[in-house]
């Protein structure tokens, strides 16, 4: 069964520093894509960045990176000259290609506070 | 605004009471997606609608809930005879069916309270 692990439950950074949040997961698929997704206190969850398991290339969405390590089945998250909006809580999360399933599966998730 | 909508935003019920909340898509998006949430924990998948089609359930969604999307458009989740462990917070998303990892728009949530 596929899971997702993020082992940090809470971090903090400095606002204009940079801070990397962990996850890992577990699947013997080769194939699948994966999220990060923010929520912030007491609004909408949204899409932060994406990966394709395929790709060998890091994604990278403007402030936010992530570094995908296909064999350690890591896909961590890296915000840099963090800002306060980015104040949220983080999840990560594992999506198969359509090939019967649809379902996601997310992390517990990270929550990140930014000190000014 | 034309995102994700959700009502109610809150709903408290008696345990063994029915409640039902609706979910609007955006408008052309054709997936949508039922989570629940509770506290610490992310998004527990539920159920994913493809148009009208039920195309997946989860098996936390027991006999108690139902779901519905009618003519594609918005859907409902139904929980019949309420439990105290209902309590939590439903989450609805939407998608538009593409090649590749898809972006799901979540709307705000239901959050139910069962006492």
């Amino acid at each position: 069964a596929q899971t997702v692990t993020q082992s940090q439950p809470e971090m903090s950074v400095q606002e204009a520093e940079t801070v990397t949040l962990s996850c890992t997961y577990d699947t013997s698929e080769s194939d699948y894509y994966l999220f990060w997704y923010k929520q912030p206190p007491s609004r909408q969850m949204i899409l932060v960045i994406r990966q394709e398991a395929y790709k060998q290339q890091n994604a990278t969405e403007n402030r936010f990176s992530v570094n995908f390590q296909k064999a350690a089945k890591s896909f961590s998250l890296k915000i840099s000259d963090s800002q306060l909006g980015d104040a949220a809580m983080y999840f990560c999360a594992y999506r198969l290609p359509t090939s019967g399933t649809y379902k996601y599966i997310f992390g517990t998730g990270t929550r990140l506070k930014v000190l000014a | 605004d034309t995102g994700v909508s959700q009502n109610p935003r809150h709903k408290i019920t008696k345990r063994g009471q029915n409640v039902t909340f609706r979910c609007d898509p955006i408008s052309e998006h054709n997936r949508l997606y039922w989570y629940r949430q509770t506290l610490g924990q992310g998004p527990e998948f539920l159920t994913y609608f493809q148009n009208e089609a039920q195309l997946e359930k989860s098996r936390l969604l027991s006999d108690r809930f139902s779901a519905e999307r009618p003519k594609g458009s918005f859907s409902t989740l139904e929980i019949q005879r309420t439990e105290q462990g209902d309590s939590a917070m439903y989450l609805c998303a939407s998608s538009l069916l593409s090649r590749g990892p898809e972006t799901q728009y979540f709307g705000p949530g239901t959050r139910l309270l069962v006492l």
